[in-house]
């Protein structure tokens, strides 16, 4: 069965700082890779996602994963955060071997962004 | 496209009480999730359909879960009898099943058991 590990389960910045989230995925086949963002209150939207191809994604508002097969790692990055990005951030996994196989999540990273 | 619709978004009930919570998901997307959020285990997958068929429901926690999806464009999630531990945010979110595609999510309803 796959998974996903979050490493960090609270981070606190301050404006203008960079950012990276750790994922780390357990699955034994090809894999497609998704960052989730939750902002407080609203439902959870994508970030981002990896399926093939070049292993530096970038998704909107300047967030970029980098796939590293050979650690199981996907992480996330931004170069300056906003106060804006204070919000809950979920890794998902699921297989890409055909079907949706359902969505396997981190149990999330909640990120403060102080002014 | 309204997006992925749920219904109610905030629902309080005693113990005991039946539960049933709403998912009217995107036409044109063939699989269906539920998932269960709290603070303690994070985002849980109850159960997802494709095509109308669960697949999967392993994820459901007791025998007092049960989930349908009578048609394309309706789903349910009844609680019977519900219990306090039951208190989570319920999400429901589609796909297309494509390999790569996103998953949309609705809102949420938020379930609380007094």
């Amino acid at each position: 069965a796959q998974s996903v590990s979050q490493h960090n389960h609270h981070v606190i910045l301050s404006e203008a700082a960079s950012l990276e989230l750790g994922c780390n995925y357990s699955y034994g086949g090809t894999v497609n890779l998704f960052w989730y963002v939750q902002y407080p209150g609203q439902h959870l939207q994508l970030l981002l996602k990896y399926f093939s191809g070049d292993p530096l994604v970038k998704g909107i508002k300047g967030f970029e994963a980098e796939f590293i097969k050979s650690k199981f790692s996907f992480n996330l990055r931004k170069p300056s955060v906003q106060w804006s990005d204070t919000a809950e951030y979920f890794c998902a996994v699921t297989s890409s071997g055909g079907g949706a196989d359902g969505l396997t999540f981190g149990k999330g990273t909640h990120l403060i962004i102080q002014p | 496209d309204a997006g992925v619709i749920q219904s109610p978004r905030h629902e309080v009930t005693e113990m005991g009480q039946e539960v049933t919570l709403r998912c009217k998901p995107i036409s044109g997307h063939d699989y269906l999730f539920w998932y269960r959020q709290t603070m303690m285990r994070g985002l849980e997958l109850l159960i997802y359909f494709n095509n109308n068929v669960p697949i999967d429901d392993s994820g459901m926690p007791e025998d007092r879960f049960s989930a349908k999806m009578p048609n394309a464009s309706f789903s349910t999630l009844k609680i019977q009898p519900s219990e306090p531990r039951d208190s989570a945010v319920y999400f429901c979110a589609v796909c297309g099943g494509v390999r790569g595609t996103e998953a949309f999510f609705g809102q949420g309803t938020r379930l609380t058991v007094v």
